[in-house]
């Protein structure tokens, strides 16, 4: 299996454009995850789904962070508009048991 | 509500020394714990993990880490440091529902 795979790896836009973050989880895996990695505040989870269904959405900072996920095979991450503040390292991650399976990451930057 | 405490946010050590990374976490319940390492600009793989069963737990390169309930702890350790363990080392709890929670991570220097 190819893992977990993140599209784009890295994203630079400017303030208050739309960010559409991208993640194909390990085929059989039912859950899935999105983290945000920054200096500050460390590794934090944003959203988490069960079989594609949000299960705990309580770590999406505000309103203008929206996650999907339509099919088992894809879930989006998206981001309008986007600040300043929201440049971070997007982690997708997935499990079936057990342990998590991280992809590698999507390095956005908002000037 | 479930934690996990890292001490040491930066740990060096010479190449060849032991490497100890502490972990302790905070649970009313047994947890499931995990160690997870993050090298530059990659995501995070796993190290070992305790679930049930044998308190002191193998994982690759060469870790190992050991529950002790009665210390709250979940400190990892590897009897030789090589300059390739440089990187950040995660320690995470879970105790029995989906949701991993993470410390704040630990970044380990190997001195030559």
């Amino acid at each position: 299996d190819a893992g977990v795979i993140q599209s784009p790896r890295h994203e630079v836009t400017e303030m208050g454009q739309e960010v559409t973050l991208r993640c194909k989880p390990i085929s059989g895996h039912d859950y899935l995850f999105w983290y945000r990695q920054t200096m500050m505040r460390g590794l934090e989870l944003l959203i988490y789904f069960n079989n594609n269904v949000p299960i705990d959405d309580s770590g999406m900072p505000e309103d203008r962070f929206s996650a999907k996920m339509p099919n088992a095979s894809f879930s989006t991450l998206k981001i309008q508009p986007s600040e300043p503040r929201d440049s971070a390292v997007y982690f997708c991650a997935s499990r079936y048991t057990g342990e998590q399976f991280f992809g590698p990451g999507t390095r956005l930057t908002v000037l | 509500a479930q934690s996990v405490t890292q001490l040491g946010s930066h740990v060096s050590v010479s190449e060849g020394a032991l490497v100890l990374l502490r972990c302790n976490y905070s649970s009313s319940v047994p947890p499931y714990l995990f160690w997870y390492v993050q090298y530059p600009n990659q995501g995070l793989q796993l190290l070992l993990k305790y679930t049930t069963g044998a308190t002191l737990v193998k994982g690759i390169n060469g870790f190992e880490a050991e529950f002790k309930k009665s210390e709250t702890s979940f400190h990892l350790t590897k009897p030789s440091a090589h300059m390739s363990d440089a990187a950040e080392y995660f320690c995470a709890v879970s105790f029995g529902n989906e949701k991993l929670t993470f410390g704040t991570g630990t970044r380990l220097t190997i001195i030559p």
